[in-house]
């Protein structure tokens, strides 16, 4: 079974300050990992994924994860909070076979204050 | 490109009552999801389609059927709503590959009374 731990429901930070939101999975095979975000009333857009190849990964915005397997981790980080950034982050994770089946975490909402 | 889309955005239904929530998608994907969003809960998977004619169970399928005659089309059937349905759901579809991304429709909100 695969399974998806994000750690703190709700993140605040001061625009310009360091992003960090943790994501920790586990998973008997190798996984595929993914962040997603979602600002209100909307539905979800990928930030970056992880497939193979190179653990630090970058997405759009300005965000990066890197995979982390000793750690079985794939935090999202970005140098510099923009208020733009305020929206609810989503880590999933996707087992070999289908690509349908992601199983996501609880989501952590990210506050961006002056 | 359209993407996916769903309709309605918002429904409510009282105890009981049927629906399908719509959704379609113009990208040409195999695969094609439902998920429930719900407060603390993240997105828990519904019912997901591999193609046309073949459809399987996710996480939480009770309550719902769905069926896929084209490509396009993936519709979510509630038969007797209840309360516990109330959730905004999303339709998502990707290529057969996972290391494609999945894309998210806009979402139904639905309040069940």
């Amino acid at each position: 079974a695969q399974s998806v731990t994000q750690l703190g429901s709700h993140v605040s930070v001061s625009e310009g300050a360091l992003v960090l939101l943790r994501c920790n999975y586990s998973s008997s095979v190798p996984p595929y990992l993914f962040w997603y975000v979602q600002y209100p009333n909307q539905g979800l857009q990928l930030l970056l994924k992880y497939t193979t190849g190179a653990t630090l990964v970058k997405g759009i915005n300005g965000f990066e994860a890197e995979f982390k397997k000793s750690e079985t981790s794939f935090h999202l980080t970005k140098p510099s909070a923009h208020m733009s950034d305020a929206a609810e982050y989503f880590c999933a994770v996707s087992l070999t076979g289908t690509a349908s089946k992601l199983t996501f975490g609880t989501g952590t909402r990210l506050q961006v204050t002056l | 490109n359209a993407g996916v889309t769903q309709t309605p955005k918002f429904q409510v239904l009282k105890t009981g009552q049927s629906m399908t929530l719509q959704c379609a998608q113009d990208m040409n994907h195999e695969y094609m999801s439902w998920y429930r969003q719900d407060p603390g809960m993240g997105l828990r998977l519904i019912h997901y389609s591999v193609g046309a004619g073949i459809t399987d169970q996710g996480e939480v399928p009770n309550g719902y059927n769905v069926s896929r005659s084209t490509t396009e089309d993936f519709p979510l059937r509630l038969l007797s709503a209840a309360p516990s349905q109330t959730s905004v759901y999303f339709c998502a579809s990707s290529y057969w590959d996972r290391t494609y991304e999945q894309y998210f429709g806009p979402g139904t909100r639905l309040t069940v009374t």
